[in-house]
């Protein structure tokens, strides 16, 4: 009965590949997200979807493509991995009706390491 | 735009004390929420403890309270009669009401328990 819940939770793959992480929640959530951390442990978002409508995309590069099929659902596809790319990503949901809080709560984490 | 500070990359703590994780943040915005996630080890990212900036009493969440200082900006976190289980990093975070999905991250603190 996880809430949030990713996979694969290890990626490891070579330079250049395409790979897809996936992610669900059952939590009847209609806001999901994805962050990056690096090395440093910095956190940053990167997508945000609402009711299957992109509401942030900060400057990522075109290469990651996130795509929602359905409300509980938001994979991440990541195309010509780069070296770069290495970190952990991080899926999150949140109701956006919870007003004010909209706690976000967070799924396991993929370690992706790009060789 | 919003920027949240946490000072102290790293803590130490006697266990059974209590300690203080500083964080400082800046926003324009009038009406905001405020929380605090830990990352133990284990990589999960688990909420802790929100504080809403129009909420007049500090948040208290068992062992956690949020110090939140208006006027100053600020919304530390307590963790009293710390525990083993209490290594970790932690990370303050803001959001904007008016705006659920764009939830920002300070650097976070490692925070270490002794026994």
């Amino acid at each position: 009965d996880t809430a949030v819940s990713q996979t694969p939770k290890y990626l490891v793959t070579q330079m250049g590949n395409d790979k897809s992480i996936k992610c669900e929640q059952n939590l009847g959530h209609d806001t999901m997200y994805w962050y990056k951390q690096d090395s440093k442990k910095f956190l940053k978002i990167m997508f945000s979807y609402n009711n299957k409508e992109l509401i942030i995309n900060e400057t990522v590069p075109n290469r990651f493509s996130p795509k929602s099929p359905d409300k509980a659902h938001l994979n991440l596809h990541i195309n010509s991995l780069e070296l770069g790319d290495s970190a952990v990503y991080f899926c999150a949901s949140s109701q956006s009706w919870d007003r004010p809080k909209g706690t976000q709560y967070f799924g396991p984490g993929t370690r992706l390491l790009v060789l | 735009a919003q920027k949240i500070t946490q000072t102290q990359p790293g803590m130490f703590v006697q266990e059974k004390e209590a300690v203080t994780l500083d964080c400082t943040y800046d926003t324009s915005d009038q009406s905001y929420g405020l929380f605090w996630y830990k990352q133990p080890s284990s990589g999960e990212m688990i909420f802790l403890i929100y504080q809403g900036s129009y909420d007049e009493q500090n948040a208290t969440e068992g062992r956690y309270s949020l110090n939140f200082q208006k006027a100053r900006k600020s919304a530390n976190l307590v963790i009293s009669a710390s525990q083993l289980g209490d290594s970790a990093m932690y990370f303050c975070a803001m959001r904007p009401t008016y705006n659920n999905n764009d939830m920002r991250f300070g650097a976070g603190t490692r925070l270490t328990v002794k026994p």
